[in-house]
């Protein structure tokens, strides 16, 4: 039962390199979310997805890009990595049957230096 | 706007007390509500969540929350505090989002401490 899996765990990028953050569900899900995680503060929503081919922004998509080619992956492109995107990213994924429980992933940890 | 707001960024314990972690939102709609927790370099964990029907609500490893709409809280209680609970808590409160899905929206969580 994997559920929500995000490659790398760790990561360390000089500013200006770009970098994909890869996540993939394996419970067919429709909803998929992209959050970033920062010190003292919860997790803010970067992008989400309700489909494939559909993607939308959340409070904090500046700096990121997205998409959604099949209902299993979700990946979060950084292509400027700037120090401010030093933060914990967490995918999740949804769906209707799962009464609005979000799911998460275990995270990824990402340094820009 | 969804806000969610958790007094006490550090809680600490004595194993075997009682615990209790506040939280408190604000929703124009009636909210879903849920309670994940974070143990160190891990993931979010779900404990428990509200969505309607019976307002106390029991969720896993003994923890448990009741909403309370006139007060706009929905506090995590638990009877009796292990070692193995020191953790960070974050509620939440779950809005629609354009298109579908639901965005959660975190208080600023709270570090759970439990000492012996």
């Amino acid at each position: 039962n994997a559920g929500v899996t995000q490659t790398p765990k760790f990561r360390i990028l000089k500013i200006g390199q770009s970098m994909t953050l890869q996540c993939t569900q394996d419970m067919n899900h429709n909803y998929m979310y992209w959050y970033r995680q920062d010190p003292g503060m919860g997790l803010k929503l970067i992008y989400y997805s309700v489909g494939a081919g559909i993607t939308d922004k959340g409070e904090v998509p500046n700096g990121y890009n997205v998409s959604r080619s099949t209902t299993e992956d979700f990946p979060l492109r950084l292509e400027l990595a700037a120090p401010s995107q030093t933060s914990v990213y967490f995918c999740a994924s949804s769906d209707p049957v799962t009464g609005n429980t979000i799911y998460f992933g275990e995270g990824s940890w990402l340094t820009v230096v | 706007a969804q806000s969610v707001t958790q007094l006490g960024s550090h809680v600490s314990v004595s194993e075997g007390a009682l615990v209790l972690l506040r939280c408190n939102y604000s929703s124009s709609v009636p909210p879903y509500l849920f309670w994940y927790v974070q143990y160190p370099n891990q993931g979010l964990q779900l404990l428990l969540k509200y969505t309607t029907g019976a307002t106390l609500v029991k969720g896993i490893n003994g923890f448990e929350a009741e909403f309370k709409k006139s007060e706009t809280s929905f506090h995590l209680t638990k009877p009796s505090a292990h070692m193995s609970d020191a953790a960070e808590y974050f509620c939440a409160v779950s809005d629609q989002l354009r298109g579908g899905g639901n965005k959660l929206t975190f208080g600023t969580g709270s570090q759970l401490k439990v000492e012996l």
